[in-house]
């Protein structure tokens, strides 16, 4: 089975601040991606940023980059230059096989003037 | 190009009764799913479908049935409704297996359901 664990429930940024948030995961599979995604308050599903497995260089996206350590099964999201467009919920999430996608719980993020 | 759309974005249904939601991509993507999203537990897979006129079981099936007559539409129907089935559900589609970089889910924008 896969799983996906994101331990934190909500964290709190000041803006212009950074935020780092965890997830680990658990696969079988020895080919995956992992991705982020961003569901603002209009609840639409937004993917930030995604890491192929079989890359070992951590993803960027402009403020969003990723630390994939996959010995670990870590994949931490850190949100850099927080601004107050970036509150939602944040979810990772797992895909495997024929696409199939596992998410976490969620984490949601609080950003502060 | 709308991508992926969900009608109706809000229903209120009683107990016992039934309704389909209904999921349309124009993207050409072979899969779909179906997700329910209920606070503190991320989004959970109903049921998903790898092409048209085949359809499997996700992680939460029970109550709910689908049906994928067309490539572009993915149904999701609620044969009797119950309580426990209030939620928010989401259709996504993607392009292809893992391992290729169309691996991305593309998300309506969801439907509220309140069963009272």
């Amino acid at each position: 089975a896969q799983t996906v664990t994101q331990s934190q429930p909500e964290m709190s940024v000041q803006e212009a601040e950074t935020v780092t948030l965890s997830c680990t995961y658990d696969t079988s599979e020895s080919d995956y991606y992992l991705f982020w995604y961003k569901q603002p308050p209009s609840r639409q599903m937004i993917l930030v940023i995604r890491q192929e497995a079989y890359k070992q260089q951590n993803a960027t996206e402009n403020r969003f980059s990723v630390n994939f350590q996959k010995a670990a099964k870590s994949f931490s999201l850190k949100i850099s230059d927080s601004q107050l467009g970036d509150a939602a919920m944040y979810f990772c999430a797992l895909s495997y096989s024929w696409g199939k996608f596992q998410f976490g719980a969620g984490t949601q993020v609080v950003v502060t003037p | 190009n709308a991508g992926v759309t969900q009608t109706p974005k809000f229903r209120v249904l009683k107990t016992g009764q039934s309704m389909t939601l209904l999921c349309a991509q124009d993207m050409n993507h072979e899969y779909m799913y179906w997700y329910r999203q209920d606070p503190g537990m991320g989004l959970r897979l109903i049921h998903y479908s790898v092409g048209e006129g085949t359809t499997a079981k996700g992680e939460v099936p029970d109550g709910y049935n689908v049906s994928r007559l067309k490539k572009q539409n993915f149904l999701l129907g609620l044969e009797s409704a119950a309580p426990s089935q209030t939620s928010v559900y989401f259709c996504a589609s993607s392009y292809s297996v893992s391992g290729s970089e169309y691996n991305e889910q593309f998300f309506g924008p969801g439907t509220r359901l309140t069963v009272l």
